[in-house]
């Protein structure tokens, strides 16, 4: 079965300052999405990661995969305090039809 | 092109009763996966379904819970005997092919806090 795992869980973090949100995972896969969920909302597609190696960049974000570690970070830059949300990673099975999802990182920049 | 759509946002019922939650899925899109989200908790993968069809039914429970995609009108997921453990928020999400194929992702819906008491 297959286990995605984040790290940290809660991050309070300071305006401007950076931090890196990982997101391990058990089983092959070349696929990863992160989204991101304000409170009492849906979720918003932020990034695919379709390949080893692959790093995207928006705005003050940041994602990369390494297929071999099993590992995708999402890297901020400079947080601002609009950044405030809950983050999630999610890996499809090399084989499968679906997305398993991480607990979420809940993010709270601080003015 | 209006986005995914459930509703009702918020429903709330008594233990015993039956719960039906609707999805609309986006314009053109005819595939359908709906999760599970617990409080403080990440989504739970509970069924996917493409027209008609259920493919992959895995994360349901046994017991009490059914979905269906109909030819025509929207999914619904249905989950009778309400119990309060079930008290959760439910997203339906929607892609126009199967996740895996090309870059394809997941396009969520504002979800229905369904609340048991």
């Amino acid at each position: 079965e297959l286990k995605v795992e984040q790290n940290p869980l809660f991050l309070s973090m300071q305006e401007g300052k950076n931090y890196t949100i990982y997101c391990n995972y058990s089983t092959t896969s070349d696929r990863l999405y992160w989204y991101r969920q304000d409170p009492g909302k849906s979720l918003e597609s932020l990034f695919v990661l379709l390949s080893n190696g692959a790093v995207k960049q928006e705005g003050r974000l940041m994602a990369s995969l390494d297929t071999k570690a099993r590992l995708s970070t999402l890297h901020i830059t400079a947080a601002v305090h609009d950044l405030s949300a809950t983050y999630f990673c999610a890996v499809q099975e090399t084989s499968g039809s679906r997305l398993t999802f991480g607990e979420g990182t809940q993010l709270t920049v601080n003015p | 092109n209006a986005g995914v759509m459930q509703n009702p946002r918020h429903l709330v019922r008594r233990r015993g009763q039956e719960a039906r939650l609707r999805c609309s899925p986006m314009k053109g899109h005819s595939h359908v996966y709906w999760y599970r989200q617990l409080p403080e908790e990440g989504l739970k993968f509970m069924v996917y379904l493409q027209k008609e069809n259920i493919i992959d039914e895995s994360g349901m429970p046994k017991e009490r819970f059914s979905a269906e995609f109909p030819k025509e009108g929207p999914s619904i997921l249905r989950i009778q005997q309400v119990v309060r453990g079930d008290s959760a928020a439910y997203f339906c999400a929607s892609s126009p092919n199967r996740i895996g194929y090309f870059n394809e992702k997941l396009f969520f819906g504002s979800g229905t806090q369904l609340s048991v008491l």
